[in-house]
């Protein structure tokens, strides 16, 4: 089956820099690649996704890149505010099953 | 959309007693999706239901544990018995697209087994 790896998991960054988050997954049949932030006490939130056609996402502050040859996709978040602080998790889809990364701890230094 | 809504927020009980875990998904989504979040195994896709019909039961830990969708607003978790070991969040997703992945996340429920 797929295996989806995540890396860091922490990552402190000061207000206004740049943070990366990265996943690497095994099954190049993989076509569609969400990442999700998780708040505490609230359950993961979809916030950008990006499919295998497509190489890169934005979405204001946020963008994701997929690089198809080397089995590998990331996460931007630039000018990162305290209240991007959360967990971050990536996610394939191969075919009929799904599979989440163990996820990014982001905290945001003001 | 009020999103998925899901009861208890909490549940504290003792290993032995049934459990209940309820959701009510977004209105028009097809998609019914169970989760449990420890930290040591993270996000397990315990079942998922597509037009109220379970599709993949496999993440089912053992005959402790059934899922039920009687219609299209509403499916229960249930444990019983519970024991600590199933001590976790419990988190209730929907989804539009009919597919697996699961687009909405309900807030979850805590629960402990003493």
């Amino acid at each position: 089956g797929e295996n989806v790896e995540q890396h860091p998991s922490t990552l402190s960054v000061q207000e206004g820099d740049s943070a990366v988050i990265k996943c690497t997954y095994s099954d190049s049949a993989s076509n569609y690649f969400p990442w999700y932030k998780q708040e505490l006490g609230k359950g993961p939130q979809l916030i950008i996704d990006i499919r295998s056609n497509v190489g890169e996402k934005k979405d204001q502050r946020i963008a994701v890149t997929l690089n198809k040859t080397a089995k590998h996709f990331s996460l931007h978040i630039t000018e990162t505010q305290p209240e991007d602080s959360a967990v971050y998790f990536c996610a394939a889809r191969t075919g009929n099953q799904f599979y989440f990364g163990t996820g990014t701890s982001l905290t945001v230094i003001p | 959309d009020a999103g998925v809504i899901q009861s208890p927020r909490h549940e504290v009980t003792e290993m032995g007693q049934e459990v209940t875990l309820r959701c009510k998904p977004i209105s028009g989504h097809n998609s019914l999706f169970w989760y449990r979040q420890t930290m040591m195994r993270g996000l397990e896709l315990l079942i998922y239901f597509n037009n109220n019909v379970p599709i993949d039961d496999s993440g089912m830990p053992e005959d402790r544990f059934s899922a039920k969708m009687p219609n299209a607003s509403f499916s229960t978790l249930k444990i019983q018995p519970s024991e600590p070991r199933d001590s976790a969040v419990y988190f209730c997703a929907s989804s539009r697209t009919g597919g697996v992945q699961p687009q909405h996340f309900g807030d979850g429920t805590r629960l402990s087994i003493l």
